[in-house]
């Protein structure tokens, strides 16, 4: 059974770098989409963005220039930077799999079953 | 079009049926995922593809599509139902991932 486990720093302070790890435990890094997405409070899911199986990454665009999403197969780590955060990218942050297919219909569908449990980051002054 | 839409919130009656809808032009080609979210919890997949069920999904929720629609149906909804649903798909260009706002299920 897959398991994402997260961390990193969970408080900082405006204009500074998040930096955040997910280990994948039980799987392989192979042939997935690994995404990071965030939920601000009471607010809901913002998908930041993703890297796949052969290393390509699409970011959301309005954060695309703050955001770096990488892997280390070695580790079977994924990571997210976040650069200048402000009090905006408070948020729940969560790593999570994903799986894109084609069905009988031509039709494609993407869905991610696998999460991790989240890291609460707060930014503030 | 790159959104989602859903209704911020609907209520059914206990052991009733509710349906839960996404609209947006992404998902005339692509089947809406679903997701449900507790306080506090990690969200969970519960719908995917043309009508999927992860293994501990019941099967009183089932997934259909028609046009730029996707619903959500939960036939007898339990107290435990109580949740934000949300809908999710890649968009037209497939790169980008999309979330609808969610949806928060009362139950009665």
């Amino acid at each position: 059974q897959v398991q994402l486990q997260q961390w990193g720093a969970g408080l900082l302070k405006p204009s500074e770098t998040l930096s955040l790890t997910c280990a994948v435990h039980g799987g392989s890094f192979s042939g997935y989409y690994w995404s990071w997405i965030r939920q601000p409070p009471g607010k809901g899911l913002e998908w930041i963005g993703e890297i796949n199986h052969s290393g390509s990454t699409n970011y959301n665009p309005p954060l695309k220039s703050r955001v770096t999403i990488s892997v280390d197969t070695s580790k079977n780590q994924l990571s997210l930077k976040l650069s200048s955060v402000t009090a905006a990218d408070t948020a729940v942050y969560y790593c999570a799999r994903g799986s894109l297919q084609l069905s009988i219909l031509q039709y494609y569908y993407y869905y991610m079953d696998v999460w991790g449990t989240g890291t609460t980051v707060t930014v503030s002054s | 079009s790159s959104e989602l839409t859903q209704d911020p919130a609907v209520s059914v009656a206990l052991g009733q049926t509710v349906r839960i809808t996404c609209q947006g032009d992404s998902l005339r080609g692509y089947y809406a995922t679903w997701y449900q979210q507790k306080p506090g919890q990690a969200p969970v997949l519960v719908v995917f593809g043309e009508n999927n069920r992860p293994s501990g999904t019941p099967d009183r929720f089932s997934g259909s599509t028609s046009g730029n629609t996707a619903s959500l149906t939960i036939t007898g909804a339990q107290a435990e139902d109580e949740a934000a649903y949300y809908c999710s798909s890649r968009d037209n260009s497939g790169k980008l991932l999309l979330f609808g706002g969610g949806t928060k299920l009362t139950v009665l």
